[in-house]
């Protein structure tokens, strides 16, 4: 099981191009988290999706950020006419599906990060 | 916001000893779990403490929460080198998603 796969790992952008960021979620799980890191703070959520649904993305930006978990592949976080300030780690997460608060409490929410894929623009 | 915050924002300890950080946060919750960051890497789950718990223990890991307080700290005993890290508090409300703090900074010096 090869985990979170996130690519590419680095990726520099000039202002006003366009950033794809890829997650693929541990076997078997369904959710798929995004978050931002700015260094030395804490992650910051975007949005939680399952397959072909945005469950929750009251953390997105609202222009330029878009996400997506289309039926066949990754998830895919995409960053349009990249800024300075969107220099950052992007962590993806998954985690399985929760059955019921019970199952929630239990930890159903755990989640199983990538290594991050870090953002430079220029 | 249920953002939980993370205190101290960073800790210096000698190896050996044990390091202590607290988490606060600010409404309800399903559980309280905690993860470590190596530098410039993704986060590792640590461990998970239920909302009717109280204590939980893992290894050299110890966990309590106060919900009373909306508290929670995390006690790493005998500490190591390969211990530093960032920790991070994240907690869930009704919904499936967490919500990190802003992490403690703990450095473990030889």
């Amino acid at each position: 099981n090869a985990g979170v796969m996130q690519n590419p790992r680095h990726l520099v952008r000039r202002r006003g191009q366009e950033a794809r960021l890829r997650c693929s979620p541990m076997k078997g799980h369904s959710h798929v988290y995004w978050y931002r890191q700015l260094p030395e703070e804490g992650l910051k959520f975007m949005v939680y999706l399952q397959k072909e649904n945005i469950i929750d993305e009251s953390g997105m930006p609202k222009e330029r950020f878009s996400a997506e978990f289309p039926k066949e592949g990754p998830s895919i976080l995409r960053i349009q006419q990249v800024v300075r300030g969107d220099s950052a780690a992007y962590f993806c997460a998954s985690s399985p599906l929760v059955r019921s608060p019970v199952h929630l409490s239990s930890g159903a929410n755990v989640l199983t990060f990538g290594a991050g894929s870090r953002l430079t623009v220029l | 916001s249920q953002q939980g915050e993370e205190d101290p924002q960073a800790l210096s300890i000698q190896e050996g000893e044990n390091a202590t950080m607290n988490c606060s946060y600010k409404t309800s919750i399903n559980n309280l779990q905690w993860y470590r960051q190596n530098s410039g890497r993704g986060l590792v789950h640590l461990i998970l403490i239920r909302s009717n718990e109280r204590e939980k223990h893992s290894g050299r890991l110890r966990v309590t929460l106060d919900t009373s307080k909306k508290s929670s700290s995390l006690l790493i005993t005998a500490s190591r080198a390969a211990d530093t890290a960032s920790y991070f508090c994240a907690t869930s409300r009704g919904a499936q998603k967490l919500v990190f703090g802003q992490g403690t900074r703990l450095t473990i010096n030889p």
